[in-house]
C-alpha cells in the first residue's frame, strides 16, 4: 500500500491567517482525498483532488476556503484560508488505489486556531 | 450526507475481555462498508472492507461479520489488549465512487 507523508503534523495559527497544508505519496494515484475531523464529530470528506482537474468539493466546503493544489499525481496541497476558531479540527489526507483494500490516509494535521 | 451511527461512543474493557461494537448504516444503495482502527497521534488503518451480506472477515483478534439487508456491521476484538485501544470507525460506501461517510467512532480503551 502507499506511504503518505502529511505536513506539518500540527500548527496553531491566528484568525485571519491561511495555512497550506502538504501531502506527499510515494507513488502514483489518481486521486486524492481530504478530510476533516472537528472536535466530537466523524471525519468529513472536504474534497476530492484530481491531477489535471479542478478539486471536487463536497456540500458546506468551497474552493475560496480550501483552495487545493494536485500538481501531478504524488503531490498535492490543501490551504485552509482566512482562518476562525471553527477551522481547528485534524485534517487528514488520503489516497485509494480501489475501493477494496480500504484507503491510506496521512499522519494528520492538527489545526488549532486562536 | 449519510446517517452512520456507531455504538457504543466509548468503552473500557479489562486486558484479556472479548469485546463487540456496531456500526449501523442505511441498507439501500450499498457498495462497501469499511472498518478503520485510529490510534492517537497515527494515521487511521484500514482493518477491512467488506462487500457481501453475510460475509465475515478476520485479522488475528479482530473480525467483523456484516447484514447489508438490515444495515449494520459488528465488530469483535478477542482478548482485548491494551494495543488495541483506539477509536474504531466505520465508513459505508454507497457507489464505489470513493466517497466514505465516516460514523464518529467507538473509542476503546484497554485498562491493562
Amino acid at each position: 500500500s502507499a506511504v503518505i507523508s502529511q505536513k506539518p503534523s500540527r500548527d496553531i495559527c491566528q484568525r485571519g491567517t491561511s495555512l497550506t497544508i502538504q501531502c506527499q505519496v510515494d507513488s502514483q494515484v489518481t486521486m486524492m482525498f481530504w478530510y476533516r475531523q472537528q472536535p466530537g464529530q466523524s471525519l468529513t470528506l472536504i474534497a476530492t483532488a484530481n491531477q489535471g482537474s479542478e478539486a471536487t468539493y463536497e456540500s458546506g466546503f468551497v474552493i475560496d476556503k480550501f483552495p487545493i493544489s494536485r500538481p501531478n499525481l504524488t503531490f498535492s496541497t490543501l490551504t485552509v484560508s482566512n482562518m476562525s476558531p471553527e477551522d481547528s479540527s485534524i485534517y487528514l489526507c488520503s489516497v485509494g488505489v480501489t475501493g477494496h483494500y480500504g484507503y491510506t490516509f496521512g499522519s494528520g494535521t492538527r489545526l488549532t486556531v486562536v | 450526507i449519510l446517517n452512520v451511527e456507531q455504538s457504543p461512543q466509548s468503552l473500557h474493557v479489562q486486558e484479556g475481555d472479548s469485546t463487540n461494537f456496531t456500526c449501523s448504516f442505511p441498507s439501500s444503495n450499498f457498495y462497501a462498508l469499511h472498518w478503520y482502527r485510529w490510534e492517537t497521534a497515527k494515521s487511521p488503518e484500514a482493518l477491512f472492507v467488506m462487500t457481501l451480506n453475510g460475509d465475515e472477515k478476520k485479522k488475528g483478534r479482530i473480525s467483523a461479520t456484516l447484514n447489508t439487508k438490515e444495515g449494520y456491521s459488528y465488530l469483535y476484538i478477542k482478548g482485548s489488549q491494551p494495543e488495541d485501544s483506539a477509536t474504531y470507525l466505520c465508513a459505508p460506501d454507497q457507489t464505489g465512487a470513493n466517497n466514505l461517510f465516516f460514523g464518529t467512532g467507538t473509542r476503546l480503551t484497554v485498562i491493562p
